[in-house]
């Protein structure tokens, strides 16, 4: 596709359920990164892959987050027993080789009820 | 402890005068740093860039200011047009790319016709 592409865009799931959020990055971006963002701040790193191998998941809030990118294309984050704190807007962004700037999806509006 | 700060949550402007949005920043590893815009209901989009090794970067009506002793930037949009009016995130990386972005709160600009 011509950008990054999140799906769903909106998720309402239960407090205890689980969840996986999908993205798909520019086609031949190697990198791809995961973003949080609350009301009213920027968005704040969670993890990020080069290729299918994770560089960096010192974001992540604790072990009911997870990431992965086995082919080094589609990412999913998951969220396992969710809880109303995980309620965000979860942006995902791609990168090609050599770059600093990043392009971000349109992002996925969690809410945890 | 936020690494990036913007401390003007807000800025007015007429159309056709400058904005100068503001941004300092702790981390004196950063060595790129970079303005996001964003419309409501879509993702940032980049805007522009500049490495530490410069001290001034410009693109059309937009340039960026560095500041490294003083662990500022600034952002000067000349002239202001209505279109301009959105969130503007300033952030900043460090490495030779393919790194993740720290990102400021976002300013709120609005340009008034």
């Amino acid at each position: 596709g011509a950008g990054v592409s999140q799906s769903p865009r909106y998720k309402v799931t239960k407090r205890g359920q689980d969840v996986a959020l999908r993205c798909d990055p520019i086609s031949g971006h190697v990198s791809l990164y995961w973003y949080r963002q609350a009301l009213g701040q920027g968005p704040e790193f969670l993890t990020y892959f080069n290729y299918e191998a994770q560089q960096d998941k010192s974001g992540l809030p604790n072990d009911r987050f997870s990431a992965e990118r086995p082919e080094g294309s589609i990412s999913t984050l998951t969220i396992q027993r969710t809880e109303q704190r995980d309620s965000a807007m979860y942006r995902c962004a791609s990168s090609p080789a050599g770059y600093t700037e990043a392009f971000f999806g349109q992002g996925t509006r969690l809410t945890v009820v | 402890d936020q690494q990036v700060k913007q401390n003007s949550p807000s800025l007015s402007v007429q159309e056709g005068r400058i904005s100068i949005l503001n941004c300092d920043y702790t981390n004196s590893m950063f060595d790129y740093f970079l303005w996001y815009k964003k419309y409501p209901a879509e993702g940032p989009t980049f805007l522009i860039s500049i490495s530490s090794i410069k001290d001034k970067n410009e693109d059309g009506r937009f340039t960026v200011f560095l500041n490294k002793s003083a662990k500022h930037l600034s952002l000067h949009i000349v002239p202001s047009q209505p279109g301009d009016s959105a969130v503007y995130f300033c952030a900043a990386s460090w490495g030779s790319g393919n790194t993740p972005l720290v990102f400021g709160k976002g300013t709120r600009l609005s340009v008034i016709a």
